[in-house]
């Protein structure tokens, strides 16, 4: 079964610019995947900022942003602000076997 | 405006079973694949399991494979989860999730303890 690899923690500055990331042990993540970044802060259901790789909700702030970078799914956040310390969770779904989660990244903003 | 709203959560004793509901408006149902979403206390998201649009194709996780069992009523607009043979491990909020867009509901609690 594929695991879905992301650190497990990070730190940014407020207004400094953090790049999280969600590989696969299977090979490279690509569009086929279709990644989802998911926000979920304490006590509130997650919500989704981006789907498909690169697409964002009318709710996700400006600053977020999705990508496939060198293998990988890539979520950038430029600008960071008190309320993006939260918990971030990658999913991929992986073709005729299901969908998987990431371990989340716990990002502080410090 | 797209809504999710879970229902069903409870406490149960070990081995007994479950239905989860979760009702869908604000899109057409009948045209999208749904997912169920896990979470233990204190622990990160577990996908449990996906279901076609049209109810054919099934997905399940090797950790419910053989207890739980996902359907829809495309009529109802309503997506389940049928849950039995419930362990301590299946404790957890369980969310419905809308393919492609990913849009969520609120969750609903199971506990399973005796």
């Amino acid at each position: 079964q594929a695991v879905v690899t992301q650190e497990p923690s990070l730190t940014v500055s407020p207004g400094g610019t953090v790049t999280l990331t969600c590989g696969s042990t299977t090979g490279a993540v690509t569009s086929g995947h279709s990644p989802y970044w998911f926000q979920q802060k304490p006590g509130q259901a997650p919500r989704t900022l981006i789907y498909d790789a690169s697409n964002k909700h009318s709710w996700t702030p400006a600053r977020f942003s999705g990508s496939l970078l060198g293998g990988k799914a890539a979520l950038t956040l430029s600008g960071a602000q008190p309320e993006d310390e939260a918990d971030y969770y990658c999913f991929l779904r992986y073709s005729g076997v299901g969908e998987v989660f990431g371990g989340g990244t716990k990002l502080t903003v410090l | 405006e797209v809504q999710l709203v879970e229902s069903g959560g409870g406490l149960v004793q070990p081995g007994g079973s479950l239905r989860l509901s979760c009702v869908a408006s604000g899109f057409t149902f009948s045209q999208t694949w749904m997912t169920w979403v896990r979470q233990a206390p204190g622990k990160g998201l577990e996908w449990v399991g996906n279901i076609h649009s049209d109810g054919r194709v099934k997905n399940y996780a090797d950790s419910v494979k053989g207890r739980f069992t996902i359907s829809r009523d495309n009529a109802k607009d309503t997506l389940y989860l049928q849950m039995n043979s419930l362990r301590a491990e299946d404790t957890a909020i369980y969310y419905c999730m809308r393919n492609y867009y990913g849009d969520w509901g609120q969750g609903t609690l199971v506990t399973v303890s005796s």
